[in-house]
């Protein structure tokens, strides 16, 4: 298994800012998945990614808005860019640690954006 | 493409009650990986279960128990004599190694007293 931190645990933003959102697992693992959670749904897919090379972002997603750093094999962060009210949402990164089979959750953060 | 649909939005028991959670998968792929997660009100995903496609054997654990049939497509969880800490929602969701999951779009449990 994997233990996975976030740090902010949730946050109150005001429109137009931005918020850096950190992910860190316990082990090193080659992917990282982050995801958003908006009120009330599942879970959808924001980017992988890989240590060394730039996420990957599913249909929707862009770079600008929310960009994702990944310097090391443990630590991953994602900026939520230029909030609305429409960001807020949980925002939980994942890993799988090993045989990239069973992916992980951290603890996810709450994000308000007024 | 993969698919998961949970066509249960809500689900409402009383305590000690049984209850199964319907999940039914699509894909092409010949090797996937199918999950259960549990979303309590505090919000953290815990994971449950995987199985992996080529094992349908069943599993129990305590009182989950998890029935995989590759005929129907389905992946189903039952939990036996259900208690007031069950309430949450549940998700199913799908991969192949080395990808992000594809989720359902989960199932309300509330199991009251």
């Amino acid at each position: 298994s994997a233990v996975i931190s976030q740090k902010p645990s949730r946050d109150i933003c005001q429109r137009g800012t931005s918020l850096t959102i950190q992910c860190q697992v316990d082990s090193q693992v080659t992917m990282m998945f982050w995801y958003r959670q908006q009120p009330g749904q599942s879970l959808t897919l924001i980017a992988t990614a890989n240590q060394g090379s730039e996420a990957t972002y599913e249909s929707g997603f862009v770079i600008d808005k929310f960009p994702i750093s990944r310097p090391n094999l443990t630590f991953s962060t994602l900026t939520v860019s230029n909030m609305s009210p429409e960001d807020s949402s949980i925002y939980l990164c994942s890993a799988a640690p090993g045989t990239l089979e069973t992916q992980y959750f951290g603890p996810g953060t709450r994000l308000l954006v007024l | 493409a993969q698919k998961v649909t949970q066509a249960q939005t809500e689900i409402s028991v009383v305590e000690k009650e049984d209850v199964t959670l319907d999940c039914v998968y699509e894909t092409r792929d010949t090797t996937y990986y199918l999950f259960w997660y549990k979303q309590p009100p505090s919000g953290e995903l815990v994971f449950l279960i995987r199985r992996n496609s080529f094992d349908e054997q069943n599993e129990i654990s305590g009182r989950y128990s998890w029935n995989f049939q590759k005929s129907t497509s389905s992946f189903n969880f039952t939990i036996t004599a259900s208690q007031v800490v069950d309430s949450a929602v549940y998700f199913c969701a799908l991969t192949r190694s080395g990808y992000a999951l594809n989720f359902g779009k989960g199932t309300s449990l509330l199991v009251t007293p």
